[in-house]
């Protein structure tokens, strides 16, 4: 069955730099696009942006850019979001999720079980 | 920017009543690219409804989506005590890809 496991929580200091891991199984990776989405503490949705595993081209959402790098490693199927110069407002939970095979416009079938990231100093 | 305006913020009901949520988007959607999320406390959204009107793998036929242009809903014809949850609605139509803000569905 199609599986998403995010690794665990983190906890970081102002300025620093967090990196989840996303690791996928149950299908073909190379196949379907991996977006990133963010929950803020008692917050709405925000996607992030969304990478191509397959060629590892990547689209990020503007607010994001500069900070954000979406990765991935076709030996493990692991996709990868990493962000820097944390900032407060940063605290959240961070989510994968699969998307279409095609294009990446379309809806999110299966997502990780999600990552809290709370920055602190 | 779409931006997905849901209402109403929390829906209170009884068991076996109907439930209907409403999303409205700032720009016509094309009704292909409208989904239904559902979210439970602590646990990650599921998807209910795609392409606005089809039921996702697994979920109950007492969910139902409608809707076009700019006015979508999300249905639930008979409330069970497991419906509780926030319910969001997205459309991957353009970019960015946007959620609205959520409607709470309490018993």
């Amino acid at each position: 069955q199609v599986q998403l496991v995010q690794s665990g929580a983190e906890v970081k200091k102002p300025g620093a730099s967090v990196k989840v891991a996303c690791e996928t199984s149950g299908y073909a990776f190379t196949t379907y696009y991996i977006h990133w989405v963010r929950q803020a503490p008692g917050q709405g949705l925000e996607w992030m942006g969304v990478i191509n595993p397959s060629r590892g081209t990547t689209f990020y959402v503007q607010k994001f850019q500069g900070r954000v790098s979406m990765t991935r490693d076709t030996s493990t199927s692991t996709v990868y979001m990493e962000l820097s110069s944390l900032r407060s407002e940063d605290t959240a939970v961070y989510y994968c999720a699969r998307g279409g095979s095609s294009s990446w416009y379309r809806d999110f079938d299966y997502w990780g079980q999600g990552t809290l990231v709370t920055v602190s100093s | 920017e779409v931006v997905l305006t849901q209402s109403p913020g929390t829906l209170s009901l009884s068991p076996g009543e109907r439930a209907t949520l409403s999303c409205r988007a700032s720009q016509t959607v094309s009704s292909s690219y409208l989904a239904w999320y559902q979210q439970k406390p602590g646990q990650a959204p599921r998807l209910v409804i795609y392409g606005a009107s089809s039921r996702a793998t697994g979920i109950p036929d007492r969910f139902s989506g409608s809707g076009s242009g700019t006015d979508f809903t999300l249905s639930i014809s008979r409330l069970e005590p497991e419906d509780v949850a926030v319910y969001f609605c997205q459309q991957h139509a353009t970019s960015p890809l946007t959620f609205g803000g959520g409607t709470k569905v309490e018993i």
